[in-house]
């Protein structure tokens, strides 16, 4: 068990729709990290936070928003979903420097009808 | 920007035998280099990273390299056991603070029984 937990587990939604992922970082973590992975692209990096800022953004789109709250947990927004949005997305969390360990959940699988 | 190659084929081993994945990476010479796990469905497990100052470290049976020169790193598994099937991604971290971490796409390890 990571420690990290995400929120659904599984969402199935449909085009032109907007969704909430969850994420409650191990206890201590400061840093979020949330991760896109498809079959054909791998894991890609979409944002992190620390401490409630916004540290560095990936391929985020434009359509996507995240935020970290003051008791650490984040979420991750995704409007006018698309059919090419499906896929798993991860959070992860580390102590805060990028150096360290990242401890992952297991992920919100998104499925768009 | 950097770029991370892993050989996306999958690599069928023999139980007991040892197991050699390969992480390349081009653009700039990281101050580390990290190594996850993963398993289908599940998200990326931390399993060892190794700094440009050390040209191996070892954890149980894994052991890994970094070749700065060659711009390389090897992960091996020794006396390999099906269980070790799964995904290895390798890490780099960002060029500068606001920069992102980047993973390779990984190599799936199938341990022959």
């Amino acid at each position: 068990d990571s420690g990290v937990t995400q929120t659904p587990k599984h969402l199935i939604t449909a085009t032109g729709q907007r969704v909430t992922l969850r994420c409650s970082p191990r206890s201590g973590d400061l840093s979020v990290y949330w991760y896109q992975q498809s079959l054909d692209q791998g894991l890609q990096f979409l944002i992190q936070y620390y401490n409630g800022e916004e540290r560095a953004k990936g391929n985020i789109l434009e359509r996507f928003s995240a935020q970290q709250f003051p008791d650490l947990h984040s979420e991750l927004n995704l409007s006018s979903l698309e059919l090419g949005d499906s896929a798993l997305y991860f959070c992860a969390s580390s102590p805060g420097q990028v150096s360290q360990p990242q401890h992952f959940g297991d992920g919100t699988r998104l499925s768009i009808l | 920007s950097q770029k991370i190659e892993q050989n996306s084929e999958a690599l069928n081993i023999q139980e007991g035998k040892t197991a050699t994945l390969t992480c390349n990476y081009t653009n700039y010479s990281p101050a580390y280099l990290q190594w996850y796990r993963q398993d289908p469905g599940r998200g990326p497990v931390f399993l060892l990273l190794i700094r440009e100052n050390e040209k191996e470290k070892r954890k149980e049976r894994l052991k890994v390299t970094f070749d700065t020169t060659l711009k390389q790193s090897l992960f091996h598994i020794t006396a390999s056991q099906p269980a070790d099937s799964a995904t290895y991604l390798c890490a780099l971290p960002p060029m500068n603070r606001d920069d992102k971490i980047i993973f390779g796409k990984g190599t799936r390890l199938h341990i022959l029984p």
